[in-house]
């Protein structure tokens, strides 16, 4: 069975550019978890969607935003970046929506903003 | 305001013997604790959860100890392997204002020596 896939591995935007981020989930996982990584802040939890409907959120601005579509797979959006938004994006898949179903992390985008 | 914490951030093992990871947390509202493991340049994997109903449970070489009273939650792997050399990120979920939450430590990098 396939993991979960993240492209591109790798993008470099520059200040008040927008950027989309695109996660494939495990086959037959309905639910896609979006993180951010960074040194400063550690891993922190940015939204999850489950069958197309965004069921939770965390604590990030309106720019970072996102959807799933009918197949699971997931797109990440942050618009108008920042510098702060460097960091290591990471997604992942699981069954059911919650976190008591097992997560299954992709390998994540480097973003690098300028 | 970091609501888990890892204030340990690396740990030095040598094979064979006990690793202990610790996590606090500050939020009694978090009913549901995990942990994940991750090398470089790949994305974090599920290790271990506990809820809060229960205070250990065990898989293998990993148990987790949980005391809510302390607030407190640990990682025990027993015997240590050169292969768990990796980072360790404990996370605390809980359901506020109806929507899931959950929040992750800062990290403990784990070196198991030979």
């Amino acid at each position: 069975k396939a993991g979960v896939t993240q492209t591109p591995r790798y993008l470099i935007k520059t200040r008040g550019q927008q950027v989309t981020l695109s996660c494939s989930p495990i086959s037959g996982h309905r639910s896609v978890s979006w993180y951010q990584q960074t040194p400063g802040q550690g891993l922190q939890f940015l939204f999850e969607y489950f069958s197309e409907t965004q069921r939770n959120k965390g604590n990030f601005p309106g720019r970072f935003s996102g959807r799933q579509f009918s197949n699971s797979r997931s797109e990440m959006n942050v618009s108008t970046l920042e510098l702060g938004d460097s960091a290591l994006y990471l997604c992942a898949s699981s069954v059911g929506s919650g976190w008591r179903n097992e997560q299954f992390f992709g390998p994540g985008t480097r973003l690098t903003v300028l | 305001d970091q609501q888990v914490k890892q204030n340990s951030p690396s740990l030095s093992v040598q094979e064979g013997r006990i690793s202990i990871l610790n996590c606090d947390y500050t939020n009694s509202m978090f009913d549901y604790f995990l942990w994940y493991k991750k090398y470089p340049a790949e994305g974090p994997t599920f290790l271990i959860s506990i809820s809060s109903i229960k205070d250990k449970n065990e898989d293998g070489r990993f148990t987790v100890f949980l005391n809510k009273s302390a607030k407190h939650l640990s990682l025990h792997i027993v015997p240590s392997q050169p292969g768990d050399s990796a980072v360790y990120f404990c996370a605390a979920s809980a359901i506020i204002q109806g929507a899931q939450k959950l929040v992750f430590g800062q990290g403990t990098r784990l070196t198991i020596n030979p």
